[in-house]
């Protein structure tokens, strides 16, 4: 299973645009990029998820290089809402289950 | 939205009794999963669920631990003889395919005594 690393902590402003950045040197090329995002005593909630090149859905991009040994979730314009837990997963999609190991994640602080 | 749905939301049990955490899966969803959640931590997957089998589980996921769709809707966890160090949040999750979107339900608070 390749190993992800956040930082342990953001801050940012409202308004922002926020950028978190996750490392898997070791990704399979099976392997599919997925962000989840928690809020104190909720589940994770899904956010996004990308095999290569640039995603976009209506609250994130997810941008990962050529090599795909990095990824970066970018949040358009936060809000206070959206200080939470950030949690990047690699996995692959093709085996028979879905051990998918969370990090640590990056808290995020949005300030006003 | 289809939501996954846990009942009870929070469980006290003494030390040594057994429980049981239910989950309601989205209907169309084909994998199910545990993990659970201990206070400040991170989330810890315990076992994933597919074609009426365990497909992975975690080495938390011991003989005390245990699961099962008794019928075409449920799936739930079973923890026999409880230890204190099973006080955790407890997440069911459901996906329609492997490692695609996994709609987490609001999980079990269990609270060993």
């Amino acid at each position: 299973l390749a190993k992800t690393t956040q930082p342990i902590s953001m801050d940012s402003y409202e308004g922002q645009e926020v950028n978190i950045t996750c490392s898997h040197n070791n990704i399979a090329t099976n392997d599919y990029i997925t962000w989840y995002q928690q809020f104190p005593s909720q589940g994770p909630r899904f956010i996004i998820q990308g095999y290569k090149t640039k995603v976009t859905n209506e609250v994130a991009s997810l941008f990962i290089p050529a090599d795909r040994k990095s990824s970066t979730l970018s949040l358009p314009r936060v809000s206070l809402s959206d200080t939470a837990v950030y949690y990047c997963l690699v996995g692959d999609r093709g085996t028979g289950g879905f051990k998918t190991i969370f990090g640590a994640g990056t808290r995020l602080f949005v300030k006003a | 939205e289809p939501e996954v749905t846990q009942t009870p939301s929070h469980q006290v049990t003494q030390m040594g009794q057994e429980v049981i955490l239910r989950c309601v899966p989205i209907s169309n969803h084909l994998y199910f999963y545990w993990y659970r959640q201990i206070l400040g931590q991170k989330v810890e997957f315990l076992v994933s669920f597919y074609n009426n089998e365990i497909s992975e589980k975690s080495e938390i996921f011991d003989d005390q631990f245990s699961v099962e769709r008794p019928d075409g809707s449920n799936f739930t966890l079973k923890i026999r003889s409880t230890k204190l160090e099973d006080s955790a949040m407890y997440f069911c999750a459901s996906s329609e395919l492997n490692f695609t979107e996994a709609f987490f339900g609001q999980g079990t608070r269990l609270t060993v005594v």
